[in-house]
């Protein structure tokens, strides 16, 4: 199995729908991490778990909630999103917060129609 | 502002043929500097990383440098294949913080 995983890799839904990203590990790592992806911008980094504990949410609007059950899972619930919010969404995990180097998933591409 | 900017923006190049992409940044004090490698659909993937007191760093092709003083950094890729088709982006971790900064990226196309 790949280190990162996420799912699902591609998603279209509207503005009234709710779902869910998910996103695993397999590295053994604390942290986990939610980046949104947009085109000519850098990454941006959403929400932080340290040890299932979130330590950082980068002033993310509550329409986008996430949740960390364990160390190795990660979920993105997504709810009345704007079709600005359509994006590359990528999952990463560190072996410590602070680390510096990351290890993504392979992202999921999000449309909001 | 963004703290690091890179270039160019794009860049198409001739299989075999080497290039050079640039990252000039502001973060000061910073601990490490990285170079990520993002294939189309893909996550980013580390290639190289260089502490604030290295100067070049290799990976196989991929050769990148550190000038402190100048604030800047660079990767050079020899002898390109199709495969080095990719976005190629440049991560500069501060000192005493939690938070990356990101460069937008430079695409390359290696085209035959």
């Amino acid at each position: 199995e790949t280190g990162v995983t996420q799912t699902p890799r591609h998603l279209v839904m509207g503005m009234t729908n709710k779902k869910s990203l998910k996103c695993e590990q397999h590295l053994g790592h604390n942290a986990m991490y939610w980046y949104k992806q947009s085109a000519k911008k850098p990454l941006e980094l959403m929400f932080v778990y340290n040890f299932k504990e979130q330590t950082e949410n980068n002033s993310v609007p509550s329409r986008f909630s996430p949740e960390c059950p364990n160390s190795s899972h990660l979920f993105l619930h997504l709810h009345t999103l704007q079709p600005e919010d359509s994006a590359l969404y990528l999952c990463a995990s560190s072996q410590d917060r602070g680390d510096g180097e990351l290890f993504f998933g392979e992202g999921s591409r999000l449309t909001v129609l | 502002k963004n703290q690091v900017e890179q270039s160019p923006q794009s860049l198409i190049i001739l299989e075999g043929k080497n290039c050079t992409l640039q990252c000039n940044y502001t973060v000061s004090p910073f601990s490490n500097l990285r170079w990520y490698k993002q294939d189309t659909g893909r996550g980013p993937v580390s290639l190289t990383i260089m502490t604030f007191s290295e100067n070049t760093k290799s990976n196989g092709r991929y050769t990148a440098t550190l000038d402190a003083d100048t604030k800047q950094s660079s990767l050079h890729i020899t002898a390109s294949q199709l495969s080095d088709s990719a976005s190629y982006i440049c991560v500069v971790n501060p000192t005493g913080a939690n938070n990356l900064f990101f460069g937008t990226g430079t695409r390359l196309t290696v085209i035959p």
